[in-house]
């Protein structure tokens, strides 16, 4: 069955810390992929997404994600971290174009805290 | 990026009471709306797929007579929750699809909170 992983529940690093969020697919093809962020009691903020061509994606707020299609991981990374990227973020895959279903498969969310 | 906005963003009422929300679309036009509910602390859970003009799409275990979807024009879907009691309490967010032909994108919503008491 089609599924999206994000290993760590939580994650603690300190404010101006480099960050790597992992991110692990399994899927029949190469999905589209995304990266959003969620602020508590907010909405969902796409942060980058891939679809196909240099498998470095840069984002917006400083993060980038690498699509490696052999470990079938799409991690996200920020060289260093701000007290206000603390917040929950999820990875999803669209598998639209493979399956016909526009619906998104979410992981289950990375939370992050920042140490000042 | 492209936005799309919920009303209201939290809404208090008495069990029994229906609840309306609505998700718009401020800047395109979407064919596809998705409805999520979140539990506190948990992922996204798809409750259904909003397509205009047609009836809504919805998943495995969500009561179609008790989260009425409509999703009357490009811009807007709306999700009722009818006769609402506190397990219906929770998070929910929108999202509309966009974008050229092979990248399309999902824009959520800032979601609304439900407190049914």
């Amino acid at each position: 069955a089609q599924s999206v992983t994000q290993p760590d529940i939580h994650i603690t690093v300190s404010e101006g810390a480099s960050l790597e969020l992992r991110c692990n697919y399994s899927y029949g093809a190469t999905p589209y992929l995304f990266w959003y962020v969620q602020s508590p009691g907010q909405g969902l903020q796409l942060l980058l997404k891939y679809f196909s061509g240099d498998t470095l994606v840069q984002g917006i707020k400083g993060f980038e994600a690498e699509f490696k299609r052999s470990q079938s991981s799409f991690n996200l990374r920020k060289p260093s971290v701000h007290w206000s990227d603390a917040a929950e973020y999820f990875c999803a895959v669209d598998p639209f174009y493979t399956s016909g279903t526009y619906k998104y498969i979410f992981g289950t969310g990375t939370r992050l805290k920042v140490l000042a | 990026g492209a936005v799309v906005s919920q009303h209201p963003s939290r809404v208090i009422c008495k069990s029994g009471t229906s609840v309306k929300i609505e998700c718009r679309s401020l800047d395109f036009q979407a064919t596809t709306m998705f409805w999520y509910r979140q539990f506190p602390k948990q992922s996204l859970m798809l409750m259904a797929t909003s397509n205009e003009g047609s009836k809504a799409t919805y998943e495995q275990g969500v009561e179609k007579d008790k989260f009425l979807i409509n999703h009357a024009s490009l811009t807007l879907s709306t999700l009722t929750v009818a006769s609402a009691h506190p397990e219906d309490s929770s998070f929910y967010i929108c999202s509309a699809r966009v974008g050229p032909q092979g990248q399309e994108t999902q824009y959520f919503g800032p979601g609304t909170r439900l407190l049914v008491l």
